[in-house]
């Protein structure tokens, strides 16, 4: 069945740095790949829209120059939180189109 | 604009009693498709159903069960015979076409199942 690999799992960070998150489907070929957000006890909250080879497509109230978006391949999107803040720290969750909506393990971020 | 409601935030019961989870939708397009995901502690979502807004007919699988209904926008969850394990969030979602190129899957609000032995 169709996987999608996320990495890191969880990550701390320091206050004004940037954290990189990884989003890999790994036995197929992920055009669309989506960027969820979920706060404790809260919902989904869909980020953004990435597509291989173009720009992202971002949901209103979403900085796009605070997260980052690159689909440079087939496979692989990542999601980079720039600058990051206490406030970033969430569960940030990754989903490729396949079929339905395959999803990543998702990575905590703690901001410090 | 597509939206989906769980009015149930949180539900508790008693192993081996029956649940049901309500979810009602709004769409304005006819072609869309109906998801249901479980998200235990550990936070990954886990694929549960997914039914196209064309097919009406209920499904089962298991101890889980679906009733989908166009007249009320509803699509309902029920689990039989409920299991500790069954414990988690569960969430409905919603995907549509938007401009006819991405179809986005926007999520309800969730709701926490807690099944005590």
């Amino acid at each position: 069945g169709a996987v999608v690999s996320q990495h890191p799992s969880w990550v701390i960070c320091k206050s004004g740095t940037s954290v990189k998150i990884e989003c890999r489907s790994l036995d197929f070929q992920a055009t669309t790949m989506f960027w969820y957000r979920q706060f404790p006890k809260q919902s989904l909250m869909l980020m953004a829209t990435s597509n291989e080879g173009s720009k992202a497509t971002y949901e209103q109230g979403v900085e796009k120059d605070k997260f980052l978006i690159n689909h440079a391949s087939l496979t692989l999107s990542t999601l980079t939180v720039t600058s990051a803040h206490p406030e970033d720290s969430s569960f940030y969750i990754c989903s490729a189109r396949y079929y339905g909506y395959t999803f990543g393990s998702g990575t905590r971020l703690t901001v410090v | 604009a597509q939206k989906v409601t769980q009015a149930q935030t949180e539900i508790s019961v008693v192993e081996k009693e029956d649940v049901t989870l309500d979810c009602v939708y709004e769409t304005r397009d006819t072609t869309y498709y109906l998801f249901w995901y479980k998200q235990p502690p550990s936070g990954e979502l886990v694929f549960l159903i997914r039914r196209n807004s064309f097919d009406e007919q209920n499904e089962i699988s298991g101890r889980y069960s679906w009733n989908f209904q166009k007249s009320t926008s509803s699509f309902n969850f029920t689990i039989t015979a409920s299991q500790v394990v069954d414990s988690a969030v569960y969430f409905c979602a919603l995907s549509e076409r938007t401009d006819g190129a991405t179809n986005k899957l926007i999520f309800g609000t969730g709701t926490l199942l807690a099944v005590q032995p």
